[in-house]
C-alpha cells in the first residue's frame, strides 16, 4: 500500500538535545513538506522541498533543518536552538503536477514530541 | 500579514447540515483547501476551490468567492463520525502547494 510513515510515534527530547523525526513516503511524490501542530491550533509549516537536494524554509524553520538526499525521504532535525519545541508534527507529500492533483496534500500520521 | 478566520466550535445533530465559514487575508492567493482531522489524527484532503463556484463531492460541498476573500465547507446528512477538526487553507504557491492553515473548526454532532 503506498503511503507515508511517520517514527517515532512518540519522541522524548532532553534539554539541549538534537533529535530527528523520520518520514518516508512511497507514492512517488516529488514535493514533501513539515508541519507543526500545537494543542488547538492549526497547522504551521516547518520547510518544504520540492525536488530532491532542494529545499525552502516555511513559516517558522527557526531551530529546525532538513535534508533532502533521496525522493522518498525527508528527515526532519529539531536542534537545541528550538525552544519551545513540544508540538505534534506532521509530515507531508504531494505530486509535482500540473491541476488539482498537486493541490492535495497526504499526510502522515505524524510525531508527538515531548521534551523532558 | 496573512489572517484566516473561521469559528472555533460548531454542533449540530444527525441528519442536519452545517456550514463552516472561512475569510481570508493573504499575500497570494492560488486557491483555498478544506481538511478533515479526527482527534490524534492525520488531516485528509477534503475539497478545493481555486476559481469562484461550488464543487460538490458526495455529501461534502465547498465554495469559494476570490472578490469577497471567502469560502464555505457545507457538510450535508450529518453522521457522528464527521466530529472531527474541519480547517480550511490558504494555497500560497503557484506551482507547489504552500498551504497557510486556518485555526480549525471544532464540529461536533449530536445523535
Amino acid at each position: 500500500d503506498g503511503g507515508i510513515t511517520q517514527s517515532p510515534k512518540y519522541l522524548f527530547r532532553k534539554e539541549g538535545q538534537n533529535v530527528t523525526l523520520s518520514c518516508e513516503q512511497n507514492l512517488n511524490h516529488d514535493a514533501m513538506y513539515w508541519y507543526r501542530q500545537d494543542p488547538g491550533q492549526g497547522l504551521r509549516l516547518i520547510y518544504y522541498s520540492q525536488i530532491v537536494n532542494d529545499f525552502q524554509k516555511g513559516d517558522i524553520a527557526e531551530g529546525y533543518s532538513v535534508s533532502r538526499e533521496k525522493k522518498e525521504s525527508f528527515p526532519l532535525t529539531v536542534t537545541s536552538a528550538q525552544k519551545n519545541p513540544t508540538a505534534f508534527y506532521l509530515c507531508a507529500s504531494s505530486p509535482r503536477t500540473s491541476g488539482r492533483a498537486r493541490e492535495t496534500q497526504y499526510f502522515g500520521p505524524g510525531t508527538r514530541l515531548l521534551v523532558l | 500579514g496573512q489572517s484566516l478566520e473561521q469559528p472555533s466550535e460548531v454542533t449540530a445533530v444527525e441528519g442536519a447540515i452545517v456550514q463552516i465559514n472561512c475569510t481570508y487575508q493573504t499575500s497570494g492567493f492560488y486557491g483555498l483547501s478544506w481538511y478533515q482531522q479526527h482527534d490524534g489524527g492525520a488531516p485528509t484532503f477534503l475539497s478545493y476551490n481555486a476559481l469562484d463556484g461550488l464543487e460538490e463531492t458526495g455529501r461534502f460541498s465547498s465554495f469559494l468567492s476570490r472578490s469577497d476573500s471567502y469560502g464555505y465547507l457545507l457538510l450535508q446528512e450529518l453522521q457522528m463520525k464527521d466530529s472531527a477538526s474541519y480547517f480550511c487553507a490558504v494555497n500560497r504557491g503557484s506551482t507547489l502547494g504552500r498551504l497557510y492553515f486556518g485555526r480549525g473548526t471544532q464540529l461536533t454532532v449530536w445523535p
